[in-house]
């Protein structure tokens, strides 16, 4: 079975300011891991992903993620925070094959925007 | 590619009544799967199917929650005999096998 840690449940950072949403990740089998971001009333939207290729993904709207094995740890990154980035981020686990292939979240983490 | 999209939008509904969401996936994604949030957690998976086999249903799934997916396209999802607990957003998505997933909008529920 898999399952993600966000610890924390907001953030609130200064727009201009780094970006750093915390995300580990457990799971018995090499990991497919997701972040995803939920705007108001809104459905969930792909920020990016890890398929066990490149260790630092990089998404849309200018946020990156580096998948560590050894820490077990699936971070998002932004350099510059934007007042259009708050909103709620999910970040999720898989396995993309087999019968187990659902995707797992974590409780989600608020990120507010300070002008 | 029309995404996927659910119906209702909102549903306000009395306890005790039946409610049923329907889901459209994208129309080449073989596995469709619901998934239900409460307000300040992480969607919750409830149930998936790949084509017309239902594959797996969370221990967590009270046996009032039933669904469906008769030819492998559409489904839905009943609730029998709401409780205030259902009170929730629904959301379905869609994926073929090892692609990425697509979701909807959401069902928004509430039980009065």
């Amino acid at each position: 079975a898999q399952s993600v840690t966000q610890l924390g449940s907001h953030v609130s950072v200064s727009e201009g300011a780094l970006v750093l949403l915390r995300c580990n990740y457990s799971s018995s089998v090499p990991p497919y891991l997701f972040w995803y971001v939920q705007y108001p009333n809104q459905g969930l939207q792909l920020l990016l992903k890890y398929t066990s290729a490149a260790t630092l993904v990089k998404g849309i709207n200018g946020f990156e993620a580096e998948f560590k094995k050894s820490e077990t740890s699936f971070h998002l990154t932004k350099p510059s925070a934007h007042m259009s980035d708050a909103a709620e981020y999910f970040c999720a686990v898989s396995v993309l094959t087999g019968a187990n292939s659902k995707l797992t979240f974590g409780k989600g983490i608020t990120l507010s925007v300070r002008p | 590619d029309t995404g996927v999209s659910q119906d209702p939008r909102h549903k306000i509904t009395k306890r005790g009544q039946n409610v049923t969401f329907r889901c459209d996936p994208i129309s080449e994604h073989n596995r469709l799967y619901w998934y239900r949030q409460t307000l300040g957690q992480g969607p919750e998976f409830l149930t998936y199917f790949q084509n017309e086999a239902q594959l797996e249903k969370s221990r967590l799934l009270s046996d009032r929650f039933s669904a469906e997916r008769p030819k492998g396209s559409f489904s839905t999802l009943e609730i029998q005999r709401t409780e205030q607990g259902d009170s929730a957003m629904y959301l379905c998505a869609s994926s073929a096998t090892g692609g990425k997933f697509a979701f909807g909008s959401g069902t928004r529920l509430t039980v009065v």
